[in-house]
């Protein structure tokens, strides 16, 4: 089965903090992506990324940024978070194929005091 | 930009059918996809449909496309408590590797 795993499933940051997301797929996939879910927003794209050390900008990208250094890992970061960036993460990935399934991790839920 | 639609909340009694519906503005949508999110978890997919297609079934779930009307359905037949969850619409444009979500349906199935 495809698992994609995020660092944590809940966060407690500061205004201020940088924070760091962690996600890692086992399946080789070569695109991966960062969503926020907020109530009656559904799912909003951050950030995406379709080859190692490549990135594009989703629909809201201000006050994130993203590395992925390795095939397997995609971290998203928040230089400095404020109160407006508690949601909860959604990482996915998916083969660079038609029906482009993407496989979804459990989230984190992040609270920025 | 693209957009896609679907009304919040659902209710429908256990034994029922449940039909969720969907809007997107994206003419060159090439494949559209309904998602499931149960409480605590991540979105699971729960099947998909080519935009050359109108029907797909699946056992308990038909999906609709009309794409002269960009409108999409999923049919739950013989709702159970456990399809209690938030279902996604999603579609993927031509040439893209990113979809667009809509805001989520949340079906609350009682017995």
């Amino acid at each position: 089965d495809v698992k994609v795993t995020q660092s944590s499933r809940y966060l407690v940051k500061r205004t201020g903090e940088k924070v760091f997301l962690e996600c890692v797929q086992d399946m080789d996939h070569e695109n991966m992506f960062w969503y926020r879910q907020d109530p009656g927003l559904g799912l909003r794209l951050i950030y995406f990324s379709y080859d190692v050390k490549m990135k594009e900008k989703g629909d809201i990208p201000e006050g994130y940024s993203v590395s992925r250094e390795k095939k397997e890992r995609f971290s998203l970061i928040l230089e400095s978070a404020s109160t407006n960036q508690t949601s909860m993460y959604l990482c996915a990935s998916s083969f660079g194929t038609s029906a482009n399934e993407q496989f979804f991790g459990p989230g984190t839920r992040l609270t920025v005091l | 930009g693209e957009d896609v639609e679907q009304s919040l909340f659902l209710s429908v009694r256990e034994g029922d059918s449940s039909v969720i519906n969907c809007t997107y503005t994206d003419s060159s949508s090439t494949y559209l996809y309904w998602y499931k999110q149960e409480p605590g978890a991540g979105l699971q997919l729960l099947t998909y449909i080519f935009s050359n297609m109108d029907m797909k079934q699946d056992q308990r779930l038909t999906v609709l496309l009309n794409k002269k009307d960009k409108h999409l359905s999923l049919r739950i037949a013989d709702t159970q408590t456990g399809d209690s969850a938030i279902y996604f619409c999603a579609e993927r444009g031509a040439g893209f590797q990113k979809l667009v979500f809509g805001t989520g349906t949340r079906l609350l199935v009682s017995p």
